[in-house]
């Protein structure tokens, strides 16, 4: 079945750095989306994209939907420590019985020692 | 608005028992999705239900089993525990569309947690 790589795994921060991050996969997608999970609780959208080459931001975060349909990435600018969490890509595509979700493994954010 | 809601929050479970887990969506969202989360698979699609119907459906056993009910409530049931069930399992709520194709933008319970002894 389809898969996503999501790279990379984890990443320390230091308040006021940039952070990329990015998924890819071997087949492609429709839609791509970004969302965030905080400990103990349910993931919540940041960023949804829905056209090929389409850069959308909100607030600090920039998400692009790769040429290629194959690949996002997820930019965040100046963090900040409430930024720590962890970060999934997901790709959806439709039509026929499909429409589900895939998910990355996620990136985890943390803050740096 | 209220936000999706899950019950309940925590079980604990032993192999061969069976448990029913409950969610109930945002008013006005039709469509909700049950997804399995796990630290070595991640997050994985279990089944999504529109208007009472099962719309799509992931490739688990089985033994994962949903409905929707009228007001849009849903519930999952896992008959025959074993311990690779112990996961958090999230729910996910969506407008949804008869017409058009199911949404991404989902919005997500906070899970409920089982563990299988």
């Amino acid at each position: 079945g389809q898969q996503l790589n999501q790279s990379p795994q984890s990443m320390f921060i230091q308040e006021g750095e940039d952070v990329s991050m990015n998924c890819t996969s071997s087949s492609i997608f429709n839609t791509w989306l970004w969302y965030k999970q905080d400990p103990g609780e349910g993931p919540v959208l940041l960023i949804a994209l829905y056209k090929a080459g389409e850069l959308t931001s909100n607030g600090r975060l920039t998400a692009q939907f790769g040429i290629t349909r194959k690949d996002s990435f997820l930019n965040i600018s100046a963090s900040i420590p409430s930024d720590v969490g962890i970060y999934f890509c997901a790709g959806q595509n439709y039509g026929g019985s499909q429409g589900n979700l895939i998910f990355g493994k996620g990136t985890k954010l943390s803050v740096k020692p | 608005k209220a936000g999706v809601t899950q019950t309940p929050r925590y079980l604990i479970k032993t192999r061969g028992q069976q448990v029913t887990l409950s969610c109930s969506p945002i008013s006005g969202h039709r469509s909700v999705s049950w997804y399995q989360q796990t630290p070595g698979q991640g997050l994985q699609f279990l089944f999504e239900y529109f208007s009472e119907t099962q719309r799509n459906k992931g490739n688990f056993p089985g033994r994962f089993s949903g409905r929707q009910f009228s007001n849009s409530r849903s519930e999952m049931n896992v008959s025959t525990l074993e311990l690779g069930d112990s996961a958090l399992y999230l729910c996910a709520s969506s407008l949804g569309s008869l017409a058009g194709p199911p949404t991404g933008e989902l919005f997500f319970g906070e899970g409920s947690r089982l563990t299988v002894l």
